[in-house]
């Protein structure tokens, strides 16, 4: 059975930092790889999605890479603001079912 | 207008109550799937549909049932419904490529 996990738990950090948020998972045998944000008491908002064939994806600010063979994706988000806070969910996906991490939260302060 | 759209935003039922759960999408997507999300267990897949004659249990199906009523529209049931299902439920959709929208959630209280 995948298991995702999601390290840091939480992070704050001031405005303009970059920073890497990990992605771990059991499972390496995935289609692709999706990363989510949370605000709280919100749907998710797709960010990124990256195929198994790919290594990364880039939108804006945002870069995100995978490394299916040690099961590992990390998300760099560049000069961080806070409108950034949110919760960041990792979700792989295998024979089409999707299986969430639990999050990291992040706090970007003014 | 939203893509998904979740019908009721919050419902607070009694026990033993039937509960059905609404879930439409403008994206023209084949694929839909209902979640729910507790705090500290992330969100775990319920059921899953890839066409409207296709229906798949997820990981915790348990207690809930679906119905697929035509392309744009994929409703949970809860038939019998009990505390532990107090969760944040939501709908989402996918094209073939895999990316994922989302609804904006259904909080739903069971007391």
């Amino acid at each position: 059975k995948q298991e995702v996990t999601q390290i840091p738990a939480a992070l704050s950090v001031p405005e303009g930092e970059n920073l890497v948020l990990n992605c771990s998972f059991t499972d390496s045998a995935i289609y692709n790889l999706q990363w989510f944000r949370q605000d709280p008491g919100k749907g998710l908002t797709s960010l990124l999605l990256i195929q198994s064939s790919q290594r990364e994806q880039t939108s804006g600010r945002l870069n995100a890479s995978l490394d299916k063979s040690s099961g590992r994706s990390t998300l760099y988000i560049a000069a961080s603001q806070p409108g950034d806070s949110a919760t960041y969910l990792c979700a792989p996906t295998g024979t089409y079912k999707y299986i969430f991490g639990t999050g990291t939260r992040l706090k970007v302060l003014a | 207008d939203a893509d998904v759209t979740q019908t009721p935003r919050n419902r607070i039922t009694k026990t033993g109550k039937r509960i059905m759960l609404e879930c439409s999408q403008t994206k023209g997507h084949d694929r839909m799937y209902w979640y729910r999300q507790d705090p500290g267990l992330g969100l775990r897949l319920i059921y899953y549909s890839f066409d409207v004659k296709d229906i798949n249990k997820g990981e915790i199906s348990d207690g809930y049932s679906v119905s697929r009523q035509a392309q744009a529209k994929f409703s949970l049931s809860l038939e019998s419904a009990i505390p532990n299902q107090t969760a944040l439920y939501f709908c989402a959709t996918s094209d073939r490529t895999g990316f994922q929208f989302f609804g904006p959630g259904t909080r739903l209280t069971v007391l």
